[in-house]
Protein backbone atom coordinates (compact mmCIF):
# COMPACT_ATOMS: atom_id res chain seq x y z
CA UNK A 1 0.00 0.00 0.00
CA UNK A 2 1.12 3.16 -0.58
CA UNK A 3 1.81 5.71 1.92
CA UNK A 4 3.53 9.18 2.97
CA UNK A 5 5.89 10.04 5.57
CA UNK A 6 6.96 14.10 6.42
CA UNK A 7 10.08 13.27 8.52
CA UNK A 8 9.02 17.37 10.73
CA UNK A 9 5.97 18.41 11.58
CA UNK A 10 7.32 21.59 12.08
CA UNK A 11 10.39 23.87 10.65
CA UNK A 12 11.60 26.61 11.42
CA UNK A 13 13.93 28.86 8.96
CA UNK A 14 15.58 32.25 9.45
CA UNK A 15 14.52 34.84 6.59
CA UNK A 16 17.08 34.18 3.33
CA UNK A 17 18.50 30.99 4.55
CA UNK A 18 17.48 27.54 2.81
CA UNK A 19 14.75 25.70 3.10
CA UNK A 20 14.52 21.77 3.43
CA UNK A 21 10.98 19.67 4.04
CA UNK A 22 11.70 15.88 3.76
CA UNK A 23 9.38 13.44 2.45
CA UNK A 24 9.75 9.75 1.90
CA UNK A 25 7.36 7.72 0.24
CA UNK A 26 6.00 4.03 0.10
CA UNK A 27 4.72 2.80 -3.57
CA UNK A 28 4.24 -0.22 -5.12
CA UNK A 29 4.00 0.86 -8.32
CA UNK A 30 5.64 3.83 -9.94
CA UNK A 31 3.95 6.86 -8.22
CA UNK A 32 3.27 9.95 -8.93
CA UNK A 33 4.01 12.53 -6.56
CA UNK A 34 3.23 16.43 -5.34
CA UNK A 35 3.80 19.24 -3.28
CA UNK A 36 1.17 21.00 -2.62
CA UNK A 37 0.98 24.75 -0.14
CA UNK A 38 -1.54 25.80 2.48
CA UNK A 39 -1.27 29.42 3.57
CA UNK A 40 -3.31 29.67 6.51
CA UNK A 41 -7.70 29.83 5.90
CA UNK A 42 -6.84 28.89 2.60
CA UNK A 43 -7.16 26.25 0.24
CA UNK A 44 -4.58 23.69 -1.11
CA UNK A 45 -1.83 25.31 -3.74
CA UNK A 46 -0.04 22.77 -6.07
CA UNK A 47 3.71 23.49 -5.72
CA UNK A 48 5.10 21.16 -8.39
CA UNK A 49 4.67 17.57 -9.52
CA UNK A 50 6.89 14.69 -10.47
CA UNK A 51 5.03 12.20 -12.75
CA UNK A 52 8.14 9.97 -13.81
CA UNK A 53 9.69 12.47 -16.06
CA UNK A 54 12.82 14.19 -14.77
CA UNK A 55 14.14 13.56 -11.08
CA UNK A 56 14.65 17.09 -10.35
CA UNK A 57 11.23 19.10 -10.57
CA UNK A 58 10.96 22.93 -10.55
CA UNK A 59 7.88 24.70 -8.97
CA UNK A 60 6.70 27.97 -8.52
CA UNK A 61 7.93 30.30 -5.99
CA UNK A 62 11.25 28.86 -6.53
CA UNK A 63 10.73 25.84 -4.49
CA UNK A 64 12.40 22.67 -6.56
CA UNK A 65 12.30 18.69 -5.10
CA UNK A 66 14.06 15.65 -6.08
CA UNK A 67 12.81 12.37 -6.97
CA UNK A 68 15.51 9.50 -5.64
CA UNK A 69 13.99 6.18 -5.87
CA UNK A 70 16.94 4.48 -4.30
CA UNK A 71 15.82 6.56 -1.15
CA UNK A 72 12.12 6.31 -1.66
CA UNK A 73 12.49 10.22 -1.37
CA UNK A 74 10.86 13.51 -2.16
CA UNK A 75 12.12 16.21 -0.18
CA UNK A 76 11.05 19.95 -1.02
CA UNK A 77 14.02 22.97 -1.24
CA UNK A 78 14.34 26.43 -1.79
CA UNK A 79 17.50 28.37 -1.67
CA UNK A 80 16.32 31.01 0.25
CA UNK A 81 13.33 31.84 2.40
CA UNK A 82 10.94 34.46 2.33
CA UNK A 83 8.69 35.68 5.18
CA UNK A 84 5.93 35.07 2.44
CA UNK A 85 6.46 30.92 2.61
CA UNK A 86 5.48 30.57 5.98
CA UNK A 87 2.73 27.99 5.43
CA UNK A 88 1.46 24.40 5.67
CA UNK A 89 2.95 21.83 3.33
CA UNK A 90 1.98 18.78 1.72
CA UNK A 91 3.57 16.11 0.16
CA UNK A 92 1.69 13.67 -1.68
CA UNK A 93 1.22 10.22 -3.82
CA UNK A 94 -0.32 9.13 -5.79
CA UNK A 95 -1.03 5.54 -7.73
CA UNK A 96 -2.84 5.42 -11.39
CA UNK A 97 -3.83 2.20 -10.89
CA UNK A 98 -4.68 2.13 -6.99
CA UNK A 99 -7.95 2.94 -5.77
CA UNK A 100 -8.91 5.54 -8.39
CA UNK A 101 -5.85 7.63 -8.56
CA UNK A 102 -6.51 8.76 -5.18
CA UNK A 103 -4.27 11.16 -3.75
CA UNK A 104 -2.63 10.01 -0.11
CA UNK A 105 -1.35 12.89 1.75
CA UNK A 106 1.36 13.35 4.53
CA UNK A 107 0.42 14.90 7.72
CA UNK A 108 2.48 17.87 6.98
CA UNK A 109 4.97 20.00 7.67
CA UNK A 110 4.16 23.68 9.38
CA UNK A 111 6.93 26.20 8.32
CA UNK A 112 7.78 29.28 9.74
CA UNK A 113 10.25 31.98 8.89
CA UNK A 114 11.63 34.35 11.17
CA UNK A 115 12.46 37.94 10.36
CA UNK B 1 -9.78 32.13 -14.81
CA UNK B 2 -9.32 28.46 -14.48
CA UNK B 3 -10.80 27.24 -11.28
CA UNK B 4 -12.60 24.89 -8.54
CA UNK B 5 -15.77 27.25 -6.65
CA UNK B 6 -17.15 25.91 -3.64
CA UNK B 7 -20.34 27.26 -1.73
CA UNK B 8 -21.15 28.25 1.08
CA UNK B 9 -17.50 29.16 1.98
CA UNK B 10 -18.70 28.77 5.65
CA UNK B 11 -21.51 27.22 7.17
CA UNK B 12 -22.97 26.65 10.74
CA UNK B 13 -25.97 24.28 11.16
CA UNK B 14 -27.81 22.03 13.69
CA UNK B 15 -27.50 18.25 13.43
CA UNK B 16 -29.92 16.43 11.82
CA UNK B 17 -30.95 19.47 8.98
CA UNK B 18 -30.34 18.24 5.09
CA UNK B 19 -27.33 20.35 3.52
CA UNK B 20 -25.77 20.45 0.39
CA UNK B 21 -22.30 21.62 -0.31
CA UNK B 22 -21.74 22.45 -4.09
CA UNK B 23 -18.50 22.22 -6.25
CA UNK B 24 -18.10 23.60 -9.95
CA UNK B 25 -15.09 23.27 -11.97
CA UNK B 26 -14.62 25.06 -15.41
CA UNK B 27 -11.78 23.18 -16.36
CA UNK B 28 -13.50 20.69 -18.43
CA UNK B 29 -11.94 17.69 -15.81
CA UNK B 30 -12.99 14.24 -15.85
CA UNK B 31 -12.14 13.69 -12.34
CA UNK B 32 -13.71 14.96 -9.09
CA UNK B 33 -13.16 14.28 -5.41
CA UNK B 34 -13.86 15.46 -1.89
CA UNK B 35 -11.94 15.77 1.33
CA UNK B 36 -12.37 16.84 4.56
CA UNK B 37 -9.35 17.67 6.86
CA UNK B 38 -9.18 17.60 10.66
CA UNK B 39 -6.68 18.50 13.01
CA UNK B 40 -4.32 15.36 13.42
CA UNK B 41 -5.66 13.25 10.48
CA UNK B 42 -4.62 15.37 7.78
CA UNK B 43 -6.80 15.29 4.51
CA UNK B 44 -9.09 12.43 3.80
CA UNK B 45 -10.79 11.54 0.66
CA UNK B 46 -14.40 11.33 1.38
CA UNK B 47 -15.97 10.82 -2.14
CA UNK B 48 -14.61 10.76 -5.86
CA UNK B 49 -16.13 10.61 -9.55
CA UNK B 50 -13.83 9.50 -12.03
CA UNK B 51 -16.86 10.87 -15.05
CA UNK B 52 -20.68 11.65 -15.29
CA UNK B 53 -22.69 9.50 -13.44
CA UNK B 54 -19.44 7.56 -12.06
CA UNK B 55 -18.94 8.00 -8.33
CA UNK B 56 -17.12 5.70 -5.69
CA UNK B 57 -16.60 6.10 -2.31
CA UNK B 58 -13.05 6.87 -0.66
CA UNK B 59 -11.89 6.74 2.85
CA UNK B 60 -14.39 7.99 4.83
CA UNK B 61 -17.89 7.96 3.04
CA UNK B 62 -20.08 7.43 6.06
CA UNK B 63 -23.08 10.28 6.47
CA UNK B 64 -22.42 11.76 2.95
CA UNK B 65 -23.64 11.55 -0.95
CA UNK B 66 -22.85 12.62 -3.86
CA UNK B 67 -23.93 13.05 -7.33
CA UNK B 68 -22.49 13.65 -10.83
CA UNK B 69 -24.85 14.17 -13.23
CA UNK B 70 -23.16 17.12 -15.23
CA UNK B 71 -19.23 17.06 -15.20
CA UNK B 72 -18.71 20.66 -13.98
CA UNK B 73 -21.00 19.63 -10.79
CA UNK B 74 -19.79 17.74 -8.16
CA UNK B 75 -22.35 18.50 -5.05
CA UNK B 76 -21.62 17.09 -1.42
CA UNK B 77 -24.74 15.87 0.84
CA UNK B 78 -25.31 15.66 4.24
CA UNK B 79 -28.52 14.04 4.30
CA UNK B 80 -28.19 14.35 8.58
CA UNK B 81 -25.43 16.35 9.80
CA UNK B 82 -23.97 15.43 13.18
CA UNK B 83 -21.21 17.12 14.98
CA UNK B 84 -18.17 14.91 13.83
CA UNK B 85 -18.98 16.05 10.33
CA UNK B 86 -17.67 19.43 11.72
CA UNK B 87 -14.91 19.70 9.83
CA UNK B 88 -12.93 21.52 6.70
CA UNK B 89 -14.25 20.28 3.35
CA UNK B 90 -12.57 20.70 -0.28
CA UNK B 91 -13.58 19.65 -3.26
CA UNK B 92 -10.98 19.10 -5.87
CA UNK B 93 -10.86 18.54 -9.62
CA UNK B 94 -8.32 16.33 -12.11
CA UNK B 95 -7.61 16.18 -16.09
CA UNK B 96 -8.05 12.47 -15.35
CA UNK B 97 -7.26 9.88 -12.56
CA UNK B 98 -3.81 9.84 -11.26
CA UNK B 99 -2.71 13.27 -12.27
CA UNK B 100 -2.38 16.57 -10.00
CA UNK B 101 -5.51 17.43 -8.27
CA UNK B 102 -6.77 21.42 -8.10
CA UNK B 103 -8.47 22.44 -5.21
CA UNK B 104 -11.22 24.77 -3.96
CA UNK B 105 -11.36 27.07 -1.32
CA UNK B 106 -12.59 25.21 1.46
CA UNK B 107 -15.86 25.04 3.09
CA UNK B 108 -15.58 25.56 6.66
CA UNK B 109 -18.79 23.20 8.38
CA UNK B 110 -19.91 23.63 11.98
CA UNK B 111 -22.53 21.47 12.96
CA UNK B 112 -24.18 21.89 16.62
Amino acid sequence: AQSVTQLDSHVSVSEGTPVLLRCNYSSSYSPSLFWYVQHPNKGLQLLLKYTSAATLVKGINGFEAEFKKSETSFHLTKPSAHMSDAAEYFCVVSELWNQGGKLIFGQGTELSVKP
Amino acid sequence: EAQVTQNPRYLITVTGKKLTVTCSQNMNHEYMSWYRQDPGLGLRQIYYSMNVEVTDKGDVPEGYKVSRKEKRNFPLILESPSPNQTSLYFCASSPTTGREQYFGPGTRLTVT
